[in-house]
């Protein structure tokens, strides 16, 4: 089974500044995808980026990005130039290739941006 | 494109009677739905998964027969929280994915319902 660890439970940041999020999972398998979602007030998850495990490259999503460090399995989050509408719940999660789509979440971590 | 709906978005009932939630794919054809319960300040839980025209799969600790999941169409399916008691308060989310729409892979979730029972 996966599991999938998030050791920041709570986090702030000033706005515009830069602010990285932790994330390391456990698995034994190779073909795999990471992804990091964000759950406002709303409460409506929202899908920010996502990692395909094949590829070396991170991903990067204007202000998101991750790095991605597949021998220490470990899948970070950088925020750049934080906004107030950063703030939120931030669930990194895991997806097997081979067992159906299910996603395994970790703990979360509640961010703040101050102004 | 790739919504999900729920109804209702947020529903209160006494104990002891039963509430179904509905999930809806709107512009896709959902071959899998998944359901998930959110306690407030933790992560997704995982209750079951469900795929078009089969019986659903649930997760260990999950009781089937109090949560009864359908997934009779490519675009419904429903959670019927039976006999409801307090400690089924809860926030639950579904999901959808299919093979076809944009990445295969990936989950489109609901915006979620928040049961209450009194």
């Amino acid at each position: 089974a996966q599991t999938v660890t998030q050791s920041q439970p709570e986090m702030s940041v000033q706005e515009a500044e830069t602010v990285t999020l932790s994330c390391t999972y456990d698995t034994s398998e190779n073909n795999y995808y990471l992804f990091w979602y964000k759950q406002p007030p709303s409460r409506q998850m929202i899908l920010v980026i996502r990692q395909e495990a094949y590829k070396q490259q991170n991903a990067t999503e204007n202000r998101f990005s991750v790095n991605f460090q597949k021998a220490a399995k470990s899948f970070s989050l950088k925020i750049s130039d934080s906004q107030l509408g950063d703030t939120a719940m931030y669930f990194c999660a895991f997806m097997n290739n081979n067992a159906g789509n299910m996603l395994t979440f970790g703990g979360g971590t509640r961010l703040m941006v101050k102004p | 494109g790739a919504v999900v709906s729920q109804h209702p978005s947020w529903v209160i009932c006494k104990s002891g009677t039963s509430v179904k939630i509905e999930c809806r794919s709107l512009d896709f054809q959902a071959t899998t739905m998944f359901w998930y319960r959110q306690f407030p300040k933790q992560s997704l839980m995982l209750m079951a998964t469900s795929n078009e025209g089969s019986k659903a799969t649930y997760e260990q600790g999950v009781e089937k027969d109090k949560f009864l999941i359908n997934h009779a169409s490519l675009t419904l399916s429903t959670l019927t929280v039976t006999s409801a008691h307090p400690e089924d308060s809860s926030f639950y989310i579904c999901s959808a994915s299919s093979r076809g729409q944009g990445t295969s892979y990936e989950q489109y979730f609901g915006p979620g319902t928040r049961l209450t029972v009194t």
